[in-house]
């Protein structure tokens, strides 16, 4: 049960170029999340999922795009990254229940120069 | 609206002295809370959680954490500080009946440890 995983662990972009986070979780929770954390403002979410086949924008979803075609994959896509989004990523996952936590990936580390 | 604020961006305690990480929280409704703690270059692990059973909770590796609804705070405690608790410690809220998009975090505390 290796629980949340992402790829890559890390990646070095120049600005305008683009990438795909991948999150995968084997828990087969319904909810899924992308978060970027930066110094001094904690977690972030970018963008998040209900169930395969939806999507929902977060706090910050400018400059991201996600998909969740396979209930256990939830994307993140970068399509012309910016020196701004240099953070780290980290993917969780959640069972719709009350009181429950989230299941957090290991995290990626994103520099765009 | 839901918010959680933690007091301290950095606490720095002796080894064997008493941790003390505070959290303080707002929400409309009756709240869940966490605490999660993330190692260097690691994802967040949960410590321990509120859902309205006891008001102390405790947690893995010696923590634990008290609701006081008067005071709207769920402060992390250890009475004796170990090396190995160095580490960046975020408080979390959600609230009841609420979606699981409203998890809302603290901006964490780094806990460092002085031998």
């Amino acid at each position: 049960n290796a629980g949340v995983t992402q790829t890559p662990k890390f990646r070095v972009l120049k600005t305008g170029q683009s990438m795909t986070l991948l999150c995968a979780q084997d828990m087969n929770h319904e909810y899924m999340y992308w978060y970027r954390q930066d110094p001094g403002m904690g977690l972030r979410l970018i963008h998040y999922s209900v169930g395969e086949g939806t999507t929902a924008k977060g706090e910050v979803p400018d400059g991201y795009n996600v998909s969740r075609l396979k209930k256990q994959n939830f994307l993140l896509g970068l399509e012309s990254a910016a020196p701004s989004q240099t953070s780290v990523y980290f993917c969780a996952s959640y069972e719709e229940n009350e009181g429950n936590e989230q299941f957090f990936g290991p995290g990626t580390r994103l520099t765009v120069l | 609206a839901q918010s959680v604020t933690q007091l301290g961006s950095h606490v720095s305690v002796s080894e064997g002295a008493l941790v003390l990480l505070r959290c303080n929280y707002s929400s409309s409704v009756p709240p869940y809370l966490f605490w999660y703690v993330q190692y260097p270059n690691q994802g967040l692990q949960l410590l321990l959680k509120y859902t309205s059973a006891a008001t102390l909770v405790k947690g893995i590796n010696g923590f634990e954490a008290e609701f006081k609804k008067s005071e709207t705070s769920f402060h992390l405690t250890k009475p004796s500080a170990h090396m190995s608790d160095a580490a960046e410690y975020f408080c979390a809220v959600s609230g009841r009946y609420s979606s699981a998009s409203k998890i809302i975090f603290g901006s964490g505390t780094r806990l460092s440890i002085r031998p």
